[in-house]
């Protein structure tokens, strides 16, 4: 079974603080993603990677920066919080091939900013 | 430009009905994929099906079944005789090749006992 683990389930913070986010998959999945899901938008793509130290930008990536320096991690960086980016993180891991192929989802991070 | 839209934001039902979830999507693309997943209240995504645009056979697995229609672009997902465990966010995605997948907004299902 794929298994997509994050390191937090929910996590209080600061505005201005600087979040770190951490996403581990074990399936040696080529690609990596992060979402944020927010009531009635469904989910939308932040950032992605499709290897090592590669990533580009999803539909929201403002706010937010990623590294991905071993192939199972892929880390969700908020520079600097703001209320606005409360809200549910999911991170998921898909093999090559394209980005049409299956994504598997970690269990999410509740992220609120005070 | 792609697309997906999920018109049910909520649906309740009581245990055993019947219930389909509607997606409709847009795409200019002759090749492209579709998905549902479920999102129990744990909060992890489930996938549940893809299907490629060049395969339009229904599918069924179980209580679970699928109606891919390229004409009227839906793709909806039938539960039959729901139980309580089948209480969820269901979404239904789009992925072009070459592009990112795009989630509906998801539909809200309850089935009460």
């Amino acid at each position: 079974d794929v298994k997509v683990t994050q390191s937090s389930r929910y996590l209080v913070k600061r505005t201005g603080e600087k979040v770190f986010l951490e996403c581990v998959q074990d399936m040696d999945h080529e690609n990596m993603f992060w979402y944020r899901q927010d009531p009635g938008l469904g989910l939308r793509l932040i950032y992605f990677s499709y290897d090592v130290k590669m990533k580009e930008k999803g539909d929201i990536p403002e706010g937010y920066s990623v590294s991905r320096e071993k192939k199972e991690r892929f880390s969700l960086i908020l520079e600097s919080a703001s209320t606005n980016q409360t809200s549910m993180y999911l991170c998921a891991s898909g093999v090559a091939g394209g980005l049409q192929e299956t994504q598997y989802f970690g269990p999410g991070t509740r992220l609120l900013v005070l | 430009a792609q697309k997906v839209t999920q018109a049910q934001t909520e649906i309740s039902v009581v245990e055993k009905e019947d219930v389909t979830l509607d997606c409709v999507y847009e795409t200019r693309d002759t090749t492209y994929y579709l998905f549902w997943y479920k999102q129990p209240p744990s909060g992890e995504l489930v996938f549940l099906i893809r299907r490629n645009s060049f395969d339009e056979q229904n599918e069924i697995s179980g209580r679970y079944s699928w109606n891919f229609q390229k004409s009227t672009s839906s793709f909806n997902f039938t539960i039959t005789a729901s139980q309580v465990v089948d209480s969820a966010v269901y979404f239904c995605a789009l992925s072009e090749q070459n592009n990112d997948m795009r989630f509906g907004a998801g539909t809200r299902l309850t089935v009460k006992p």
